[in-house]
């Protein structure tokens, strides 16, 4: 366990399912991320929040909705996905400025059918 | 569009060998330049962050150095044991806004 976890570690969903992906972490850390990692692809920043606030929205779809109620917590909500949106979902934390190492979960592997 | 690139993409060596790794990354804005290890169904691990030209950081058999004025850093294995297979992602951070850029990453496997 590296400090973050993930739930759940693999979901599949139909296309006109709604489903939740959940981030928790206690190391104190005050940023959170969402990235995805298609096959063959680097790791795509998603969301970043800090202190609890959206500082980032890398032009991501609005069928990813993410929710930071408090600053161990992130979700990544999900609806109505494409096929395409099949990956993994890695959600990290950090102290925020990016002198300071991530803290990576596990991740969830969605497949979207 | 800020880039980062990792060569080679993929490399075998053998139990013993010394390797090496190069990550490129735009010259203009820099703030700090990540190494992780990824090992299959782990997480990715952080290494080393760097963030002074000439750099040099080791972890065991492992060392990174970093020339932020060319846009470029170097990840070495002495000694290369099985356990080292992983992928090895680098990143740059651009700036103070905790927006991290991954490179594709180098894939090691080490054969016994």
């Amino acid at each position: 366990e590296t400090g973050v976890t993930q739930t759940p570690r693999h979901l599949v969903m139909g296309m006109t399912n709604k489903k939740s992906l959940k981030c928790e972490q206690h190391l104190g850390h005050n940023a959170m991320y969402w990235y995805k990692q298609s096959a063959k692809k680097p790791l795509e920043l998603m969301f970043v929040y800090s202190l609890e606030e959206r500082v980032e929205n890398n032009s991501v779809p609005s069928r990813f909705s993410p929710e930071c109620p408090n600053s161990s917590h992130l979700f990544l909500h999900l609806h109505t996905l494409q096929p395409e949106d099949s990956a993994l979902y890695l959600c990290a934390s950090s102290q925020g400025p990016t002198k300071y190492g991530y803290t990576f979960g596990s991740g969830t592997r969605l497949t979207v059918v | 569009i800020l880039n980062v690139e990792q060569s080679p993409q993929s490399l075998h060596v053998q139990e013993g060998d010394s390797t090496n790794f190069t990550c490129s990354f735009p010259s203009s804005n820099f703030y700090a330049l990540h190494w992780y290890r990824w090992e299959t169904a782990k997480s990715p691990e952080a290494l080393f962050v760097m963030t002074l030209n000439g750099d040099e950081k080791k972890k065991g058999r492992i060392s990174a150095t970093l020339n932020t004025k060319e846009g470029y850093s170097y990840l070495y294995i002495k000694g290369s044991q099985p356990e080292d297979s992983a992928t090895y992602l680098c990143a740059f951070g651009s700036g103070n806004t905790g927006k991290l850029i991954f490179g594709q990453g180098t894939t090691l496997q080490v054969k016994p």
